[in-house]
């Protein structure tokens, strides 16, 4: 079956652009989480929804950061006026069941030139 | 609140040789943990997780962990390295609670295998 995809896999902004990130979790999934993964580092909790409620945005680095999922399926990540900072591989994640496994996506890589 | 130190970011080892990855964690409730694997430009892939009872727990391509409570440790091994294990591991938590599952990881550590 299919996986988790992300889209686009690679964008590129230049500073100030706002950017939106697309994650289609696994069918049927109830929990979703973002991660960054800043280079050479380990991903970083972003937020996570349960169906089409945020439940946990304490990740997220500054208001400019704004995650939704209105469905309870695909999501959106959006960051507005990018900044170099941004610079980072967003990966999605999604899961049957709270505290279960975790499927991750390819991830996006975005660089704010 | 809960954290991970992987010892080493970078390992390397001969083919054929013992891999072991080192990973430590701080939690103030009983951890869930997990080894996940990325290769270059991928998403990350479930090794193995631990959550309760057995402590020694067998994941997949021949790694295993042992949770040891005593040292707050959960390393991965895998007897004979091969080439195709060359990527970056990360150790991870999840310490329940009101966390929903989400994961703490590692700085991770970059396994490189040499014919």
């Amino acid at each position: 079956g299919a996986g988790v995809s992300q889209s686009p896999r690679y964008k590129v902004a230049k500073r100030g652009q706002d950017v939106a990130l697309r994650c289609d979790p696994i069918s049927g999934h109830v929990s979703l989480f973002w991660y960054q993964q800043a280079l050479g580092q380990g991903p970083e909790f972003l937020t996570y929804f349960q169906n089409e409620a945020q439940l946990d945005k304490s990740g997220l680095p500054s208001d400019r950061f704004f995650a939704e999922r209105p469905e309870g399926s695909v999501s959106t990540l959006k960051i507005q006026r990018t900044q170099q900072e941004d610079s980072a591989v967003y990966l999605c994640a999604s899961s049957g069941q709270i505290y279960n496994e975790q499927f991750f996506g390819p991830g996006t890589r975005l660089t704010v030139l | 609140a809960q954290s991970v130190t992987q010892l080493g970011s970078h390992v390397s080892v001969s083919e054929g040789a013992l891999v072991l990855l080192r990973c430590n964690y701080s939690s103030s409730v009983p951890p869930y943990l997990f080894w996940y694997v990325q290769y270059p430009n991928q998403g990350l892939q479930l090794l193995l997780k631990y959550t309760t009872g057995a402590t020694l727990v067998k994941g997949i391509n021949g790694f295993e962990a042992e949770f040891k409570k005593s040292e707050t440790s959960f390393h991965l091994t895998k007897p004979s390295a091969h080439m195709s294990d060359a990527a970056e591991y990360f150790c991870a938590v999840n310490a329940g609670g009101t966390s929903y599952g989400k994961l703490t990881f590692g700085q991770g550590t970059i396994l490189t295998v040499h014919p």
